[in-house]
């Protein structure tokens, strides 16, 4: 149980584009998820953290109109890279919790992202 | 503050020896932590995890790791390396009472030899 889906795993796109990557959680009800970036041979970086129905809480450093962040249900969570440029490219991975379940944090497979 | 230091960025191991990495922690309140891998472009998958409670804890594929209060340490073991071991851990502190963030160490890169 307890499955964490992204989509897509891999996504190339133009400089000046916008991309959406969706975080789901599959046999569970997320009430609380977070995304991370990862530079290439990097550790993990918390970008936000995600509530349902609330907005979303952002890390020091992190541009909140550049990085738009979406839970409107308690199954899905979005990330939108707006005005994507190439120092923008990167490896986001998002990980999903239960509010009082005190069990590790699920992570999706993650979604690599190339801006050309 | 929460913070985790994993002391080696690179471990090479020959298949059949022992895998020691290293991982210590600071925390002013009682931390839950965890060990991850990451297999290239991949997400993370929990290998173990402490929760205050055993203080050895055993995990998936033959880790282990022991949390040890007095050093800040939280080491992780396997006594035999396999080839499908090779890729990147992280050590990992939170608070799980509170905001529930992680905090990551910089990882370790295991490379296993034949």
């Amino acid at each position: 149980g307890a499955v964490v889906s992204q989509h897509p795993s891999w996504v190339i796109c133009k400089s000046g584009t916008s991309v959406k990557i969706e975080c789901r959680s599959l046999d569970f009800q997320a009430t609380t998820m977070f995304w991370y970036r990862q530079f290439p041979k990097q550790s993990l970086m918390l970008m936000a953290t995600s509530n349902e129905g609330s907005k979303a809480t952002y890390e020091q450093g992190v541009e909140k109109d550049k990085f738009l962040i979406n839970h409107a249900s308690l199954t899905l969570s979005t990330l939108t890279v707006t005005s994507a440029h190439p120092e923008d490219s990167s490896f986001y991975i998002c990980s999903a919790r239960v509010v009082g379940d005190n069990s590790p944090l699920h992570f999706g497979n993650g979604t690599r992202l190339t801006v050309t | 503050a929460q913070s985790v230091t994993q002391l080696d960025s690179h471990v090479s191991v020959s298949e059949g020896t022992p895998v020691l990495l290293r991982c210590n922690y600071s925390s002013s309140y009682s931390p839950s932590l965890f060990w991850y891998v990451q297999h290239p472009n991949k997400g993370l998958q929990l290998l173990l995890k402490y929760t205050s409670a055993a203080t050895l804890v055993k995990g998936i594929n033959g880790f282990e790791a022991e949390f040890k209060k007095s050093e800040t340490s939280f080491h992780l073991t396997k006594p035999s390396a396999h080839m499908s071991d090779a890729a990147e851990y992280f050590c990992v502190v939170s608070d799980l009472a509170g905001t529930y963030k992680y905090i990551f160490g910089t990882g370790t890169r295991l490379k296993v030899l034949a």
